[in-house]
């Protein structure tokens, strides 16, 4: 089955404790985004890359970090959380060769205290 | 991208067809309607997409109008699990650039017993 799969679902954390959240997607497709949901402000892209190797930031990189050296996961860093970065994540991709579509994971719930 | 204007709300009993209408009036040539849906704080899911000809997939249709200015999703027979929030893009369908995706508010839709 196609998917994009995040791990942890859910995460409760204390602010400054390293945390990393796997993205993996099966669907062979170049391009992955990361974005945080956050009520009233609706989705905002952090980073996102193109192909392995080939990132970029998005709307709200300060505090995050990726990398991208397979072309299935692209992991999404906090070296040291805070507060404001409590939020729900979210991983998608899609491939490069047309339709468009994003596919997205089931989400992260992160508490930052 | 052009913009999109869709109702804050809908509901729809049981089993009955729910149609939604959005507006996109400034679409050009070359963009597509996609329409998405979030059920609660989960991962947003695509339903269908369609450039002027009408489209049915397993999951609803897509009608859109001659003009292209606006489209209604219908959902045929609609179940207690299609309540969410759904979204109408236009976007277009070779895309290289950071293919972040940018909903607007939505239409949050319930489906009542």
């Amino acid at each position: 089955e196609a998917q994009v799969t995040q791990n942890p679902r859910y995460l409760i954390t204390v602010t400054g404790k390293k945390l990393t959240v796997t993205c993996s997607q099966n669907m062979n497709h170049e391009y992955m985004s990361w974005y945080r949901q956050d009520p009233g402000l609706g989705l905002r892209q952090i980073y996102y890359s193109m192909n392995v190797e080939v990132t970029d930031k998005g709307d709200v990189p300060e505090g995050y970090k990726v990398s991208r050296k397979e072309k299935r996961n692209f992991p999404l860093i906090l070296e040291s959380p805070s507060p404001n970065q409590t939020s729900l994540y979210f991983c998608a991709s899609r491939t490069r060769q047309g339709k468009n579509i994003q596919y997205f994971g089931a989400g992260t719930r992160l508490s930052v205290l | 991208d052009a913009k999109t204007t869709q109702p804050t709300s809908m509901d729809c009993a049981e089993g009955r067809a729910a149609n939604l209408p959005c507006n996109h009036s400034t679409i050009s040539g070359n963009e597509y309607v996609y329409w998405y849906r979030q059920i609660h704080s989960q991962g947003p899911q695509y339903i269908i997409h369609g450039l002027k000809n009408n489209e049915t997939n397993e999951m609803a249709s897509l009608i859109i109008t001659e003009d292209r200015k606006s489209s209604t999703l219908i959902l045929p027979h609609a179940t207690l699990r299609d309540t969410a929030v759904y979204y109408c893009i236009v976007r277009v369908l070779w895309e290289s650039s950071a293919s972040k995706i940018i909903f607007g508010s939505g239409t949050r839709l319930s489906i009542r017993p």
